[in-house]
């Protein structure tokens, strides 16, 4: 079976401030890993994914994330954060199946 | 627009009533997908099509859900005799390949009164 888990579940954070977004992920086979954005009011769109190959991911927008294989993580980190970043995080997981499980969601809370 | 389209955005029903919603994935995507997202939690995978198959369910899917892709186009998602507990976001999204990045659309938000 898979899980994601987000560890945390809200993030205040101040304009310009960098920030991380924990996600782990438990898995028995190979694994896809994504991050999702929900702005309010808004449909999931995809932030970045990683499929195989260099472990550090971008999005247009710098964010980044990592593919750790040992520590069985995909955090999410951006180093200077805008008011218009606020939004969820969902981290999500894939198999070669397709399906996705999703983590729990992290709020991001950018204050002026 | 060539996006995941979802009809209706909104529905608010009374329990014991069927509903039914429609999802237009991205014409050239083969694999389609149904989750339901309640507050606060994140999406939870319900089934999907590859074409017009359907090739997995959750168990979360009851006897009292169906869903369908017929000629591997548009998909329809039923609920009958709903329950209060069916109330959610009910999402729809396409992908290319099962490995690849999957598109979701707006949603329909159920409430069983």
């Amino acid at each position: 079976a898979q899980s994601v888990t987000q560890l945390d579940s809200q993030v205040p954070v101040f304009e310009e401030a960098p920030v991380e977004l924990r996600c782990n992920y438990s898995s028995s086979v190979s694994v896809y890993l994504f991050w999702y954005v929900q702005y309010p009011n808004q449909g999931l769109q995809l932030l970045l994914k990683y499929l195989s190959g260099s472990t550090l991911v971008e999005s247009i927008n710098g964010f980044e994330a990592e593919f750790n294989k040992s520590q069985t993580s995909f955090h999410l980190r951006k180093p200077s954060v805008h008011i218009s970043d606020t939004a969820e995080y969902f981290c999500a997981l894939g198999t070669s199946y397709g399906k996705l499980t999703f983590g729990q969601g992290t709020i991001l809370t950018v204050h002026p | 627009d060539t996006g995941v389209s979802q009809d209706p955005r909104h529905k608010i029903t009374k329990r014991g009533q069927n509903v039914t919603f429609r999802c237009d994935p991205i014409s050239e995507h083969n694999r389609l997908y149904w989750y339901r997202q309640t507050l606060g939690q994140g999406p939870e995978f319900l089934t999907y099509f590859q074409n017009e198959a359907q090739l997995e369910k959750s168990r979360l899917l009851s006897d009292r859900f169906s869903a369908e892709r017929p000629k591997g186009s548009f998909s329809t998602l039923e609920i009958q005799r709903t329950e209060q507990g069916d109330s959610a976001m009910y999402l729809c999204a396409s992908s290319r390949r099962e490995r690849n990045e999957q598109f979701f659309g707006p949603g329909t938000r159920l409430t069983v009164l």
